[in-house]
């Protein structure tokens, strides 16, 4: 099936350590997207990247980092930095250029216990 | 922040009935888009409107723009139990970026 696979879907994290989520897609999209969603709260965008081996930071990147080394994939570390990082976190992709839609992950809750 | 901003913030109404919403931002944008959510799950895109459009039509839903008021609205017509979720605009301009509002929720009642 074509789309975009986020995993784990529930991830419980201990205070101090990194963890990683994956997010890989198979719709050969040029940009793919991290957002972050705390409950009842809009999207804020933590980082993108538009091209392999090339990514910018969103409105909310301290404590997370991002690579992106393949096409298809574009994992996000959530570090020890981040002090709130429990949250639903969803990657999403989409063509290159602003006047295109993008596509989004079925997200990833994390726990921080 | 570029971002849109929903209102209102939630909306309850009967099945059958029509339900409205709208959302607001702040600079010129390439396009707007309009995405719904169920809980606890991913993003579903409905709608991209581009700013030289003023209308469109989707099946049951109606989005409109106009650019000159910074606004844009999402009709759902005759409501099912199944638009029950979360509908979020989101505003694009000249970067990459898709920025979200908070997002208006959707109760349809039987």
């Amino acid at each position: 099936d074509g789309g975009i696979t986020q995993s784990p879907k529930y991830l419980f994290r201990k205070e101090g350590q990194n963890v990683t989520l994956s997010c890989e897609q198979n719709l050969n999209h040029d940009a793919m997207y991290w957002y972050r969603q705390d409950p009842g709260q809009g999207l804020r965008l933590i980082y993108y990247s538009q091209i392999v081996n090339d990514f910018q930071k969103g409105d909310i990147a301290e404590g997370y980092s991002v690579s992106r080394e393949k096409k298809e994939s574009f994992p996000l570390t959530v570090t020890s930095a981040q002090k709130n990082p429990t949250a639903f976190y969803l990657c999403a992709s989409g063509p290159f250029g602003p006047g295109n839609t993008i596509y989004f992950g079925e997200g990833s809750w994390l726990t921080v216990v | 922040s570029q971002q849109g901003e929903e209102d209102p913030q939630a909306l309850s109404i009967q099945e059958g009935e029509n339900a409205t919403m709208n959302c607001s931002y702040k600079t010129s944008i390439n396009n707007l888009q309009w995405y719904r959510q169920n809980s606890g799950r991913g993003l579903v895109h409905l709608i991209l409107i581009r700013s030289n459009e003023r209308e469109k039509h989707s099946g049951r839903l109606r989005v409109t723009l106009d650019t000159s008021k910074k606004s844009s609205s999402l009709l759902i017509t005759a409501s099912r139990a199944a638009d029950t979720a979360s509908y979020f605009c989101a505003t694009r301009w000249s970067d990459y970026k898709l920025s979200f509002g908070a997002g208006t929720t959707v109760t349809v009642r039987a």
